[in-house]
């Protein structure tokens, strides 16, 4: 069925390096994609979202890139710290629907 | 920002009994509301849709007489395990789509089920 993936279920980075969360998915429909933030024992926090008519957003040390064309997204942390530890979900919306789906996850440690 | 609280935030208890999950939408009236069930090291999966005054929507695979939801009112969308065994331990998280935006859905902290 239709899925949205990630490539790396632990990313290790330094305190201060810049961290790359990467997404693929399979429903070339999909027209709304999310990135969350689950901390352990937490429900998902928005991070921040793209639409397909994008290739990038940036947010507060946050970025977001879209390519259409290999089905791919990623999430990029600048300057990442400790708290920035936990697991991260892509997440998308197929068009005309309102049912999210979740991809396998992401889990980052930050280390000092 | 809107704000989705669940309870109880944990719960513990026998093997045949059954549990209640709330999840309520504190500032925001939600004609939607959405449970998942995410299990250790594993993605959420969506279970149901809940609609306010009508029948949820269960996902595939998931027992519709197992897991009952109730959605009573704007505010408030709750979810009851029956008899519940070891294998329904798991960390239950809902969401609340806001107004009639369908994109925007806020979620709850999770209920955390533990089976004996």
């Amino acid at each position: 069925g239709e899925s949205v993936g990630l490539h790396l279920p632990t990313l290790s980075v330094q305190e201060g390096d810049n961290s790359i969360i990467n997404c693929a998915y399979s429903n070339s429909a999909s027209d709304y994609f999310i990135w969350y933030k689950q901390e352990s024992g937490k429900g998902p926090q928005f991070i921040i979202d793209i639409r397909s008519n994008m290739d990038k957003r940036q947010g507060q040390r946050v970025t977001v890139l879209l390519n259409k064309t290999v089905k791919h997204l990623s999430l990029q942390i600048a300057a990442t710290q400790p708290g920035d530890s936990a697991v991260y979900f892509c997440a998308d919306f197929t068009g005309g629907g309102n049912k999210l789906t979740f991809g396998t996850g992401t889990q980052l440690k930050v280390e000092l | 920002g809107a704000v989705v609280s669940q309870h109880p935030s944990r719960v513990i208890c026998k093997s045949g009994t059954s549990v209640k999950i709330e999840c309520r939408s504190l500032d925001f009236q939600a004609t939607t509301m959405f449970w998942y069930r995410q299990f250790p090291k594993q993605s959420l999966m969506l279970m149901a849709t809940s609609n306010e005054g009508s029948k949820a929507t269960y996902e595939q695979g998931v027992e519709k007489d197992k897991f009952l939801i109730n959605h009573a009112s704007l505010t408030l969308s709750t979810l009851t395990v029956t008899s519940a065994h070891p294998e329904d331990s798991s960390f239950y998280i809902c969401s609340a789509e806001h107004g009639h935006n369908q994109e925007t859905q806020y979620f709850g902290p999770g209920t955390r089920l533990l089976v004996l």
